[in-house]
């Protein structure tokens, strides 16, 4: 069936330093959506990319979706500690008929 | 609702008891997620509801667990004969349709704990 992979799966850095968490599908898909949990928290839904080769920006964030729609990325430029917490992207396969979420990347950043 | 509710919000059981855990989606929302968390990990998930019906279960660990969602809304996840490795947060999220480029909202979630 179709997955979702997301990596890596924890990633530890100094305040400051940029941070990116990678998708991959293994089907082609109709959308990507990107959510953000805190520690103690739900995930909350951030963004959704549509178009192959789209790039979305909200502040330090971009996020981009492949050409394929079979990948995309979360990047945040110079982390702050408001910044900690999970990271999931959540795809729609192409003909499918539900959401898949990847597993998360936890991100920790040290002051 | 303003939003997806969750009841309890913390459950304590003793191992062997059965569990009855709510969710209460967004109205007119006819997409409902069951996952499960475990203590820093991703989501695990369990059961998909489109309406009243469960076009996918594959997720449901064990025959112990089963949901149910009654009026296209209030969704039950309940897990019979309790295990401490049930014990995990269960969260539930919902959105408008079955439909690409909906977006999902979650619940608080249901913090469960099997001693």
């Amino acid at each position: 069936g179709q997955q979702v992979m997301q990596i890596p799966q924890y990633q530890h850095v100094q305040e400051g330093e940029d941070f990116t968490t990678y998708c991959n599908s293994s089907t082609t898909l109709s959308n990507i959506q990107w959510y953000k949990q805190r520690p103690g928290g739900h995930p909350v839904f951030l963004i959704q990319l549509v178009k192959s080769g789209e790039v979305k920006k909200q502040k330090r964030l971009t996020f981009q979706f492949g050409e394929a729609k079979k990948n995309s990325s979360l990047h945040i430029t110079a982390t702050q500690t408001t910044d900690v917490g999970t990271y999931f992207c959540a795809g729609w396969a192409t003909g499918g008929f539900k959401t898949i979420f990847g597993a998360g990347t936890r991100l920790f950043v040290k002051a | 609702g303003a939003g997806v509710s969750q009841s309890p919000s913390n459950k304590v059981t003793e191992k062997g008891k059965d569990v009855e855990l709510r969710c209460d989606p967004i109205s007119g929302h006819t997409a409902l997620y069951w996952y499960r968390q475990s203590l820093g990990q991703g989501l695990e998930f369990l059961i998909y509801f489109q309406g009243n019906s469960a076009p996918d279960k594959s997720g449901l660990p064990s025959d112990r667990f089963s949901a149910e969602r009654t009026g296209g809304s209030v969704s039950t996840l309940t897990i019979q004969r309790t295990q401490q490795e049930d014990s995990a947060v269960y969260l539930c999220a919902s959105s408008q349709g079955g439909a690409a480029n909906t977006e999902a909202f979650f619940g608080q979630g249901t913090r469960l704990t099997v001693v």
